[in-house]
């Protein structure tokens, strides 16, 4: 357990339904990525936050896509009609700094039918 | 495109046998290097890392090399176990006063190393 918790862990939705993940950083983290994972793949990169400021957006997250870490603590992502193609492994990271190591969470395994 | 991507896609070693997994970058720029092992249905898990101003590194059971010259890192895996079996990702970390974006972690492929009893 490296103490980045995510929930749900699994999430079946039809398509054009909305969808929502949570996300809990390590505590004294002030740093909250999100990363997406598709099956035999590395991650990648959507977002971050730096504190409660998102402070880069991937072109991987449509206008579909938001995120939020509004007491620069939990962070959500909610995905909007969602489509066949974001089925995947969201997965969330904090580190305590700008270039120090990132730890994950188990992910939330989406899948849209 | 990707900057980081690995040699193998799959790697299997008996149980007790010493394994090495390749990494190459392209990017001359990178700052940091980490190696995470991912086993199945979880997130990535951390092993070690590198600066690029070291060229090794060592922790148990793990040796992380880095050649900047040919731009390559390995991860040495001592006596590996069953429980090693996992992919592994290198990814690498491109600082803004080098030409990256706020410090941000980009991952290749992976290699699935698969230990045989």
């Amino acid at each position: 357990d490296t103490g980045v918790s995510q929930n749900p862990r699994h999430k079946i939705t039809k398509r054009g339904q909305n969808v929502t993940f949570r996300c809990d950083p390590i505590s004294e983290h002030n740093r909250l990525y999100w990363y997406r994972q598709t099956l035999g793949q590395g991650p990648e990169f959507l977002t971050y936050f730096q504190n409660e400021a998102q402070l880069e957006k991937s072109r991987l997250l449509s206008d579909r896509f938001s995120a939020e870490r509004p007491k620069g603590s939990f962070s959500t992502l909610e995905i909007q009609r969602t489509e066949q193609g974001d089925s995947a492994m969201y997965l969330c990271a904090s580190s305590l700094g700008y270039d120090e190591k990132l730890f994950f969470g188990s992910g939330t395994q989406l899948s849209v039918l | 495109g990707e900057s980081v991507g690995l040699h193998l896609p799959t790697l299997s070693v008996q149980e007790g046998d010493n394994s090495i997994i390749n990494c190459a970058y392209s990017n001359s720029a990178s700052d940091y290097f980490i190696w995470y092992k991912q086993e199945s249905g979880k997130g990535p898990q951390f092993i070690i890392d590198i600066r690029s101003n070291m060229d090794k590194r060592q922790g148990q059971r793990v040796t992380v090399l880095l050649n900047k010259t040919v731009k390559h890192l390995s991860l040495q895996i001592a006596a590996t176990q069953p429980g090693d079996s996992a992919v592994y990702f290198c990814a690498e970390i491109i600082g803004p006063q080098s030409g990256g974006s706020n410090y941000k972690l980009t991952f290749g492929k992976g290699t699935l190393l698969t230990v045989n009893p």
